[in-house]
């Protein structure tokens, strides 16, 4: 079945490193790969989507690879700030025309001043 | 641009007892969801709906039911509650015409069933 995994474990940074979060997926080729902050008590908000034919994504300090190979997504913040610590969702489409996502279940970054 | 509305925020429930969670979206979108979820969990698709009228099932739509009458509205209804419907109870719909799947979510619906 269908398996997408995300380190349970929260990352903890000093404020100005960059934060690398990882997604792995098994049993799946989706068209594309997205990622959402969740923030205590908030749904879920939209930051990134990259397509499987695309290598890397930007977004001003954030960045997005997809390798469809190792069949992973890293998600990296650069020059994090305090105001970045909340929780990372990966998510990825059911290549079907429903548009339905399959979410990880998350990780927790905290980053410290 | 209110977006994605939950009602209510927050429900306490006996075991047994029936309710709605309300959703409605003002972006006129097509495609329309719900998930749960539990602590530590990723999101769980509860149902799913393509239009006005036409539902589906995803992957957790046991002791669950829902409508979709208008395209505004997606009310999911809850019978004979039970403790493990104990959840955070998110709505979320996307345009489906000319996009990728960005989804848009409400703030979510905390259900603790007693």
């Amino acid at each position: 079945s269908q398996k997408i995994e995300q380190n349970s474990e929260a990352l903890n940074i000093q404020e100005g490193k960059t934060a690398t979060l990882t997604c792995n997926y098994t049993n799946y080729s989706p068209a594309y790969l997205q990622w959402y902050r969740q923030d205590p008590g908030r749904g879920p908000v939209f930051l990134l989507l990259i397509r499987e034919n695309e290598k890397e994504k930007r977004k001003e300090r954030l960045k997005v690879t997809f390798d469809t190979t190792l069949k992973q997504s890293l998600f990296h913040i650069t020059a994090s700030q305090p105001a970045d610590s909340a929780t990372y969702l990966c998510a990825l489409d059911e290549v079907d025309s429903s548009y339905k996502l399959i979410f990880g279940s998350g990780t927790r970054l905290l980053v410290r001043p | 641009n209110a977006g994605v509305t939950q009602t209510p925020k927050f429900r306490i429930l006996k075991i047994g007892q029936s309710m709605t969670l309300q959703c409605t979206q003002d972006m006129n979108h097509n495609y329309m969801y719900w998930y749960r979820q539990d602590p530590g969990m990723g999101l769980k698709l509860i149902y799913y709906s393509v239009g006005a009228g036409i539902t589906d099932k995803g992957e957790v739509p046991n002791g669950y039911n829902v409508s979709r009458s208008t395209t505004e509205d997606f009310p999911l209804r809850l019978e004979l509650a039970a403790p493990s419907q104990t959840s955070v109870y998110f709505c979320a719909s996307i345009s489906g015409t000319g996009n990728t799947g960005e989804l848009f979510f409400g703030e979510g619906s905390r259900l603790t069933v007693l």
